[in-house]
């Protein structure tokens, strides 16, 4: 059964760096999958942040992709984000999700819990 | 430009059906879209992929009450003998060039 983990701190100063990670457990992030990150501001609704393959390929929201960047760690099986420079606007829940990538649109098929992260000093 | 468009909200009462509409932008009538479900205090979970002819493929342990359906460039997602658990927000979504779209979610409310 597939699962999704995100974890990382909880609070993040203004103009630090973001940093979140996912740990998959019933699929590999090195199988045939996109895998990303989708967050969620108070009272907003869902915003597409990244998602990659393993074989390198990476797709960036335009609004954020100055900001952002992932990196896999196949052998532990997870996959991070790191968003720097954050403001207070950055403040959501960060969920980490897997995308069908063998049929066209490329749809997201399972989610994580998510985690909440604050950006305050 | 791909954009999908949502009503805010929607509201029926307990133990009847209720429709929620997702629309395609002009001119990408024929993409598949997913429907997702976020409860509050939980993470959002799939619900099902419809594709422009209706039909639709469901994720693991959804159950039967919840179906999808297709109209041009609508897609629908029905709930029928609603519960108290169905009380969310619904997020259709789909993919093109690249990008990753959400439509902006209807807020269901069971009466």
């Amino acid at each position: 059964q597939l699962q999704l983990q995100e974890s990382g701190p909880g609070l993040v100063k203004p103009s630090e760096t973001l940093s979140l990670t996912c740990t998959v457990s019933g699929d590999s992030v090195s199988s045939s999958y996109f895998w990303g990150w989708i967050r969620q501001s108070p009272g907003k609704g869902l915003e597409w942040i990244v998602y990659f393959h393993h074989t390198g390929s990476t797709y960036a929201s335009p609004s954020l992709k100055s900001r952002v960047s992932i990196s896999v760690d196949k052998t532990k099986n997870q996959f991070s984000l790191n968003l720097k420079s954050v403001t207070a606007a950055d403040t959501a829940v960060y969920y980490c999700a897997r995308l069908v990538s063998n049929t066209w649109p490329y749809l997201i098929n399972h989610w994580g819990q998510g985690t909440l992260v604050t950006v305050s000093s | 430009q791909l954009v999908l468009t949502q009503s805010p909200s929607a509201s029926a009462s307990l133990g009847a059906s209720v429709k929620l509409t997702c629309t395609l932008s002009s001119g990408h009538s024929t993409y598949a879209i997913a429907w997702h479900q976020k409860q509050p205090e939980k993470g959002p979970r799939y619900l099902m992929k419809v594709n422009k002819d209706g039909s639709h493929t469901k994720g693991d342990g959804i159950p039967d009450r919840f179906s999808g359906s297709s109209s041009g460039a609508e897609r629908y997602l029905t709930i029928s003998s609603l519960q108290s658990e169905d009380e969310a927000d619904y997020y259709c979504q789909t993919w093109g060039a690249g990008i990753v779209v959400f439509g902006g979610g209807t807020q269901l409310t069971v009466l």
